[in-house]
């Protein structure tokens, strides 16, 4: 069975940084793109992240590149997202979410973890 | 990269159909058939019910089925039941080498 466990989330003041990190099992991880998606308190979805297999591929929404790192352990399994220059609009819960098939396009995410929330403010 | 538009709610009787459309540009929905609907359960994760526009992962009920002409995409939810009230959600690839949400359909089960 497919399992992605999120942690690391938390409160954070503005201009501050955090890691999460997505603990993966059930499958082989190395072998798929892994992405993060999040979503702000009442609000829709807003993907920022995804990163291929063997680190290959890296991509990121404009709202966050420059501030969001992702990285990916593959002996691990597990995913991470450095977060850093925080904002209050950063405030959402932090999904992560593996992509349908193997491969390096940006599109289908069959399971998702639980999610992690981070709250930005002073 | 704009969100793509979707309709705030849509609401229906339990077996009826509903559809709910989800407009882009020709950066994405136009150009591409990298499109999925997400169903979401308040505090629940999303859960993925059709990929590359008609397709549906194992498990999923044939009740939802989805389309795409030129910008836009469409879900339909046949013989409506009390389970689908939930919020939907559209994706699809885009130019810029990005994925892209929908602002999100709150369907309501009369």
């Amino acid at each position: 069975e497919v399992q992605l466990v999120e942690s690391g989330g938390g409160l954070v003041k503005p201009g501050g940084s955090l890691r999460l990190s997505c603990a993966a099992s059930g499958f082989t991880f190395s072998s798929y793109m892994m992405n993060w998606v999040r979503q702000a308190p009442g609000k829709g979805l807003e993907w920022i992240s995804s990163i291929g297999g063997d680190d290959g591929f890296i991509y990121y929404a404009d709202s966050v590149k420059g501030r969001l790192t992702v990285s990916r352990d593959n002996a691990k399994n597990s995913l991470y997202l450095q977060m850093n220059s925080l904002r209050a609009e950063d405030t959402a819960v932090y999904y992560c979410a593996k992509r349908l098939s193997t491969g390096t396009s940006l599109d289908y995410f069959d399971h998702w973890g639980q999610g992690t929330l981070v709250t930005v403010s002073s | 990269q704009s969100a793509l538009t979707q309709p705030a709610s849509v609401s229906g009787s339990p077996g009826q159909s509903i559809t709910i459309s989800c407009i882009g540009s020709n950066s994405d929905l136009g150009a591409y058939s990298y499109v999925s609907w997400y169903q979401q359960h308040p505090g629940k994760a999303p859960k993925l019910l059709i990929y590359y526009v008609t397709y549906r992962p194992s498990g999923v009920s044939n009740r939802f089925s989805g389309s795409k002409s030129g910008n836009t995409a469409s879900l339909t939810i046949s013989g409506l039941q009390a389970e689908d009230e939930a919020d939907y959600y559209c994706s699809s690839f885009t130019s810029s080498s990005t994925l892209v949400f929908g602002g999100g359909t709150k369907v309501t089960v009369l």
